[in-house]
C-alpha cells in the first residue's frame, strides 16, 4: 500500500513569491491535514479537510490556504511568502472518521523563503 | 489554555539503557494522547494512542503509560535504532468537530552503541 506522497520534497523562494504544495493520501484516506513544523515552535496545525470540505482550521494568516480534490488530494499554497514561512510542511491522512489522531505522514515539503 | 509539554528536550542513552520520557497535558478534557516518533527527514510515525488514565500499550521495546495528567514513553534496552524524536500529541474534549491535536516539542532521544 502506498504511503503519502508530498511534492516537492525541497524547495526555494524569494520573500513576495508564492508557493503550492501537493500531497496524495493513502489510498482510501478521505482526510488531509496540513502542519508547519519548525524547531522553535513544532509541529503547527493548518487545516484539514474531509471529502472536499474545510473540517478545521489552525491559526494561520489568510496567506495559508487549501483545498482538496474529488480523488482526495490536497494542495497548499502560499501566498505572499515571508521569513518566517520557510518550514517543513508536513500532510497527514487518515480515514476521517473514528480516532483523529492517527494520522499517516507524509515525508514533508521543505520550504525555504530568501 | 490547552498545553502539551514534553521532557526532557534531550536525551542521551547507552545501549541497553532503560529510561522514560515525560508528557504533561493541561486540558479541559481529554479525548486521546498520542505517541509518534520522528526520524531526521521525515515525517512522523504512528506510535500508540491512549484514551484513558491506567491505560498502558506495548510495541517492541517501547511502553506507553497514562494518567490524569501525563504520559511515559518507556524505552527497555534501547538500540541504537531507537534514536529519533519521540513527539507527544493530545486531542481535547471541544464542542462540534473540532479534530485538532496539539503537539508537544519533543524529545530527541540517541542511543549509543
Amino acid at each position: 500500500k502506498a504511503g503519502v506522497t508530498q511534492t516537492p520534497r525541497y524547495l526555494i523562494k524569494t520573500r513576495g513569491q508564492q508557493v503550492t504544495l501537493s500531497c496524495s493520501p493513502i489510498s482510501g484516506h478521505r482526510s488531509v491535514s496540513w502542519y508547519q513544523q519548525t524547531p522553535g515552535q513544532g509541529l503547527q496545525f493548518l487545516f484539514e479537510y474531509f471529502s472536499e470540505t474545510q473540517r478545521n482550521k489552525g491559526n494561520f494568516p489568510g496567506r495559508f490556504s487549501g483545498r482538496q480534490f474529488s480523488n482526495s488530494r490536497s494542495e497548499m499554497n502560499v501566498s505572499t511568502l515571508e521569513l518566517g514561512d520557510s518550514a517543513l510542511y508536513l500532510c497527514a491522512s487518515s480515514a476521517g472518521q473514528g480516532v483523529p489522531g492517527e494520522l499517516f505522514f507524509g515525508e514533508g515539503s521543505r520550504l525555504t523563503v530568501l | 489554555e490547552d498545553q502539551v509539554t514534553q521532557s526532557p528536550e534531550a536525551l542521551r542513552l547507552q545501549e541497553g539503557e532503560s529510561s522514560s520520557l515525560n508528557c504533561s497535558y493541561t486540558v479541559s478534557g481529554l479525548r486521546g494522547l498520542f505517541w509518534y516518533r520522528q526520524d531526521p527527514g521525515k515525517g512522523p510515525e504512528f506510535l500508540f494512542t491512549l484514551y484513558s488514565a491506567g491505560e498502558e500499550k506495548e510495541k517492541e521495546r517501547l511502553k506507553a503509560t497514562l494518567t490524569k495528567k501525563e504520559s511515559f514513553l518507556h524505552i527497555t534496552a534501547p538500540k541504537p535504532e531507537d534514536s529519533a524524536t519521540y513527539l507527544c500529541a493530545v486531542q481535547a474534549i471541544r464542542a462540534g468537530n473540532n479534530r485538532k491535536l496539539i503537539w508537544g516539542l519533543g524529545t530527541s532521544l540517541a542511543v549509543n552503541p
